[in-house]
């Protein structure tokens, strides 16, 4: 089946400094990724919508400038977190259209100190 | 726009028997996929089952089953002979039939315990 190897799993950067994630689409092309947030216990927030080779479509109240989206391939996405601060520490999950349906990789847990 | 409501925090069930978790949404589509996913505590997100609005037939897979009832706008999914390893959160999501865009709506999610 389609998978989706998100990395990296856990990082743990200091405030100030930007992380980036990645999302590749293993066996299939992502033409759409889409970006969530999740605190814990709680739903999934989509951040934005990234389609390769453009522009993303952020969410509202979501800052484009702190979380770059690139999707310049149709199997690589990535996620940047700029200047990191504590209160962007969270699990971040990423997810692409697939045959049948969605498929997610596995998430990173952000922790700023 | 499109909503999903779950309105359970958090159910218990005992092993081997059945539970049912609940789920509204509210849409002015007439076509439309629901789907139920499951989030262990790996945190990976499991596509449990799927329903396309079109068909009338209630979805089911193994254990995991649905009742779609389109007019009343509910989806509920049924777990029956519950074992230790569905104890998971559960989300209930939606997603509109056109727009190759077409994001998932998601609801809060239903943590389930099963008791052994």
């Amino acid at each position: 089946g389609a998978v989706v190897s998100q990395h990296p799993s856990r990082v743990i950067c200091k405030s100030g400094t930007s992380v980036k994630i990645e999302c590749r689409s293993l066996d299939f092309q992502a033409t759409t990724m889409f970006w969530y947030r999740q605190f814990p216990k709680q739903s999934l927030m989509l951040m934005a919508t990234s389609n390769e080779g453009s522009k993303a479509t952020y969410e509202q109240g979501v800052e484009k400038d702190k979380f770059l989206i690139n999707h310049a391939s149709l199997t690589l996405s990535t996620l940047t977190v700029t200047s990191a601060h504590p209160e962007d520490s969270s699990f971040y999950i990423c997810s692409a259209r697939s045959l049948g349906g969605y498929t997610f990789g596995s998430g990173t847990r952000l922790t700023v100190v | 726009a499109q909503t999903v409501t779950q309105s359970q925090p958090e159910m218990s069930v005992q092993e081997a028997e059945t539970v049912t978790l609940s789920c509204t949404y509210d849409t002015s589509e007439s076509d439309y996929y629901l789907f139920w996913y499951k989030q262990p505590p790996s945190r990976q997100m499991i596509l449990v089952i799927r329903q396309e609005a079109y068909k009338q037939q209630n979805a089911t897979e193994n254990r995991f089953s649905v009742n779609f009832q389109k007019a009343a706008k509910s989806f509920s999914l049924k777990i029956s002979d519950s074992q230790l390893g569905d104890a998971a959160m559960y989300f209930c999501a939606y997603r509109g039939y056109t727009g190759a865009n077409s994001k998932l709506t998601f609801g809060k999610g239903i943590t389930l315990s099963v008791r052994p």
